[in-house]
């Protein structure tokens, strides 16, 4: 069976925090994608990166940082210096079709 | 651009009625899918397609059928809506497994 839990349901930071929204996942394939999708107020999800389970390098994307652990099944999403902009949803995807619940980031000025 | 769209933002339907979202992508992608979203649940699939013609459940198929004609259009059929079928409703494709996917804006669905 495949599973992704987003275990933090909503956080809400200050403007210039850093934060990280957590993504675990369940998989037997040893061939494997996982996502990080935006979902901001207007609705529409934004695809924000993708890695393949044999490429465990850190990605690094302006503010935007992941951190892909195969020991841990984790592949974890920090944003530094949060804005205001950054509020949305976040999604955390296995392959085509496995989402995780979001979670739903506040930054507040 | 890109782009994914999806026939009605909002809608609003009564209970029994046959419902039809209907979904088109321009990017000429193999894939497509229908989710629903519920607070608290993430997005769900319903369907998929991987070719013209061709369908595939999801996790939650029941009270839902799909059409796929043409490449470019995914529809997405309540045969007799129930309440428990209000939802927002997403669409997307993708051109292959693996790959990212492209969403529409979605049509968030009341029936009363």
């Amino acid at each position: 069976a495949q599973k992704v839990t987003q275990a933090q349901t909503e956080i809400s930071v200050v403007e210039k925090e850093d934060v990280t929204l957590d993504c675990v996942y369940e998989t037997r394939d040893t061939t494997y994608y996982l996502f990080w999708y935006k979902q901001p107020p207007s609705g529409e999800l934004v695809f924000l990166i993708r890695r393949n389970s044999f490429d465990e390098q850190n990605e690094i994307s302006g503010r935007y940082s992941w951190n892909f652990q195969k020991s841990t099944s984790s592949f974890n999403f920090t944003i530094t210096a949060s804005q205001v902009v950054d509020s949305a949803v976040y999604f955390c995807a296995l392959n085509d079709m496995r989402f995780g619940a979001g979670t739903r980031l506040t930054v507040k000025p | 651009d890109v782009k994914v769209t999806q026939s009605s933002r909002y809608l609003v339907k009564r209970t029994g009625e046959k419902v039809f979202l209907e979904c088109v992508q321009d990017m000429d992608h193999e894939n497509m899918f229908w989710y629903r979203q519920d607070p608290g649940l993430g997005l769900r699939l319903i369907y998929f397609s991987y070719d013209v013609k061709m369908k595939e459940k999801g996790d939650i198929p029941e009270g839902y059928s799909v059409s796929r004609e043409k490449k470019e259009r995914f529809s997405l059929i309540l045969e007799s809506a129930s309440t428990n079928q209000t939802s927002m409703y997403l669409c997307a494709s993708s051109s292959g497994w693996g790959d990212e996917q492209f969403f529409g804006p979605g049509t968030r669905l009341t029936v009363l």
